[in-house]
């Protein structure tokens, strides 16, 4: 099975900051997906940012963008001018095309964003 | 977006009683749902997943009998804990997705059931 790492349990940023969450993967794939999901307090899943490993172009929605580096199986996550609301943990999860859209998921990254 | 209703968000039962949790897809088709587990400040657990009109894939250490799994349309998805004891109180979390254009191959996730058993 695939595996998915962040490594930092815990993070910090000052509102309006920047701050990068880490993701590595294992995988002897080529084509997969790759994807943020936040859980904030209430604990629903909200899909974050996704990225198509076939596509050499690091995704971006709004203040959060990717840096996609496939050949070092990186994923990592960048939270531009970072607000309160995005204090939640954040999950890295890997989706390979052949075991039936099943997910792996990574531990998960708390971010604290300090006023 | 999609949207995935789960429900309830918060049961409570004595030990012994089942409970039964349901996941629904409110504007796409889903072909596939997914059930997860969440402990405290963890990572999801994928407990099974299950396709229309087929039988559940349970994960290795999950009791099949222990945790029943419905997925008998193509909008509703029902995990039921049978027999339920203090150690099976958990989060569970559903998901859902599609091979249609819609969702993308796009896991969404419904708000979760707290589940406490006494």
């Amino acid at each position: 099975a695939q595996t998915v790492t962040q490594s930092q349990p815990e993070m910090s940023v000052q509102e309006a900051e920047t701050v990068t969450l880490s993701c590595t993967y294992d995988t002897s794939e080529s084509d997969y997906y790759l994807f943020w999901y936040k859980q904030p307090p209430s604990r629903q899943m909200i899909l974050v940012i996704r990225q198509e490993a076939y596509k050499q172009q690091n995704a971006t929605e709004n203040r959060f963008s990717v840096n996609f580096q496939k050949a070092a199986k990186s994923f990592s996550l960048k939270i531009s001018d970072s607000q309160l609301g995005d204090a939640a943990m954040y999950f890295c999860a890997y989706r390979s095309p052949d075991t039936g859209n099943q997910f792996y998921f990574g531990t998960g990254t708390s971010l604290t964003v300090i006023p | 977006g999609a949207v995935v209703s789960q429900h309830p968000s918060w049961v409570i039962c004595k030990s012994g009683t089942s409970v039964k949790i349901e996941c629904r897809s409110l504007d796409f088709q889903a072909t596939t749902m997914f059930w997860y587990r969440q402990f405290p400040k963890q990572s999801l657990m994928l407990m099974a997943t299950s396709n229309e009109g087929s039988k559940a894939t349970y994960e290795q250490g999950v009791e099949k009998d222990k945790f029943l799994i419905n997925h008998a349309s193509l909008t509703l998805s029902t995990l039921t804990v049978t027999s339920a004891h203090p150690e099976d109180s958990s989060f569970y979390i559903c998901s859902a997705s599609s091979q249609g254009v819609l969702a993308k191959n796009i896991q969404y996730f419904g708000a979760g059931t707290r589940l406490s058993v006494l």
